[in-house]
């Protein structure tokens, strides 16, 4: 069974600090992994992962594939109260037809 | 980036109604949309994957008759919740990839509409 699991499931953080959220899968058919902001509603999206190494960056944000020990990470660093929010993890898969499966997602929380 | 449409963005309704709530992707066309379930403090739970022009697929565990899926176009997926009780209660939201074909690039990436709160009395 496919699966997508993400740690820590919460967190909570001082402004300043930087933070590394986990996503490990174990699926079939592995296309690509990608990371969403979820605040109140919609997710919003942040990286597309298709490459081991390759480190994508967006401003504090970043974050890695690595295929062989099957995980990636996200880095959030100089952490704003504006970050709080559940950072999801999604892996695509091809298993007959394309979805996508979520983990569990990170809550975090940015002290002032 | 693409724009997927939800609407409606909250329904209450009573119990043994049938709701329906749509999904349209605005600026692409998206053969392939998803529906999710959310709970709250949960992750986003795959219902089914919907396919223009053809019978959705759904996940294990997940009625058919309950949640009916039409794809009827290329930027249309509706999801209807029969007979609905309060146990299907819960935050539902559609995604739709923008697949722009060949191989994986940046515009293959999934995109959310804004959600529905459904609360059935």
């Amino acid at each position: 069974e496919d699966k997508v699991v993400q740690s820590p499931l919460s967190l909570v953080v001082h402004e300043g600090d930087t933070v590394t959220l986990n996503c490990s899968y174990e699926v079939t058919n592995f296309r690509s992994l990608l990371w969403y902001k979820q605040e109140k509603k919609a997710p919003t999206f942040l990286f597309m992962l298709t490459s081991s190494g390759i480190e994508k960056k967006s401003g504090r944000l970043s974050s890695i594939l690595d295929k062989k020990e099957l995980f990636s990470i996200l880095n959030i660093t100089a952490t704003q109260t504006g970050d709080s929010a559940v950072y999801l993890c999604a892996v695509e898969t091809t298993s007959g037809t394309y979805k996508y499966i979520f983990g569990t997602g990170t809550r975090l929380k940015v002290l002032a | 980036g693409a724009v997927v449409s939800q609407h409606p963005s909250r329904v209450i309704c009573k119990s043994g109604t049938s709701v329906k709530i749509e999904c349209r992707s605005l600026d692409f066309q998206a053969t392939t949309m998803f529906w999710y379930r959310q709970f709250p403090k949960q992750s986003l739970m795959l219902m089914a994957t919907s396919n223009e022009g053809s019978k959705a697929t759904y996940e294990q565990g997940v009625e058919k008759d309950k949640f009916l899926i039409n794809h009827a176009s290329l930027t249309l997926s509706t999801l209807t919740v029969t007979s609905a009780h309060p146990e299907d209660s819960s935050f539902y939201i559609c995604s739709a990839r923008d697949w722009r074909g060949g191989s994986i690039g940046e515009g293959e990436k999934l995109f959310f509409g804004s959600g529905t709160q459904l609360s059935v009395l």
